[in-house]
């Protein structure tokens, strides 16, 4: 159990809608990235949230988008979906200032787009 | 940039054998290192972690060493179980750019099944 929550677990949208997903940060963690896993891949960096900013972004287009809350939960929204965008998206947290870097990783929301 | 390479799975191994799984990472700096296992349908469970040269992570039998010199971090256990079979990824953390966030960089995950 590592305390960060995603939800919706399963989704499945249209190509050309758009999609949010949520997740909830493990207690005292003050950042929170997200990360794209296609089937047989590893996870691929999409950005990370900072202080309610964002602090940094992988190669993806600018239809991804993120929020970060005060209360450090996350959305991640993707517009236009495309069926490339089918995979796991997952929603990960650390706390900046860790030397150890350790980041921990919710279940997932998988999206599939027909 | 950054680049995590690990074996070619699936490896399949019968109970109480002995693993392997090997990583080599290309990095500038002395990234730390992580081993992350993931169990059908579900999501990331950190594994074990190194943090700087010869290093040694350790969790649940489970065992890698931190080798700058070969810019390896191989995943080892001495006995397994079928309980063990996941997909097993290779990590290290990197700077986004030039900024503070830090990021994984993941290997494409190598595939253990373990049979009676």
């Amino acid at each position: 159990e590592t305390g960060v929550t995603q939800s919706p677990t399963h989704l499945i949208k249209t190509r050309g809608q758009q999609v949010t997903l949520r997740c909830s940060s493990q207690s005292g963690h003050n950042t929170v990235s997200w990360y794209q896993q296609a089937l047989g891949q590893g996870p691929q960096f999409i950005f990370q949230y900072y202080r309610e900013e964002e602090n940094g972004r992988g190669n993806f287009p600018p239809r991804f988008s993120g929020l970060q809350f005060p209360n450090y939960s996350s959305e991640l929204n993707v517009n236009a979906l495309e069926l490339d965008d089918s995979a796991l998206y997952l929603c990960a947290s650390s706390f900046l200032g860790d030397s150890g870097n350790t980041i921990y990783f919710g279940e997932g929301s998988w999206l599939t787009v027909v | 940039g950054n680049s995590v390479t690990q074996m070619e799975g699936p490896v399949t191994l019968s109970e109480e054998a002995f693993l392997t799984i090997n990583c080599t990472y290309t990095a500038t700096g002395y990234p730390s290192l992580f081993w992350y296992v993931q169990y059908p349908g579900e999501g990331l469970q950190l594994l074990l972690k190194a943090t700087k040269a010869d290093d040694k992570g350790s969790n649940k039998g489970f065992e890698a060493t931190y080798r700058k010199e070969t810019t390896s971090f191989h995943l080892e256990k001495g006995s397994v179980q079928v309980s063990d079979s996941a997909v097993y990824f290779c990590a290290l953390s990197d700077l986004v750019n030039t900024g503070t966030a830090s990021k994984l960089t993941f290997g494409t995950g190598t595939r253990l099944q373990v049979t009676l």
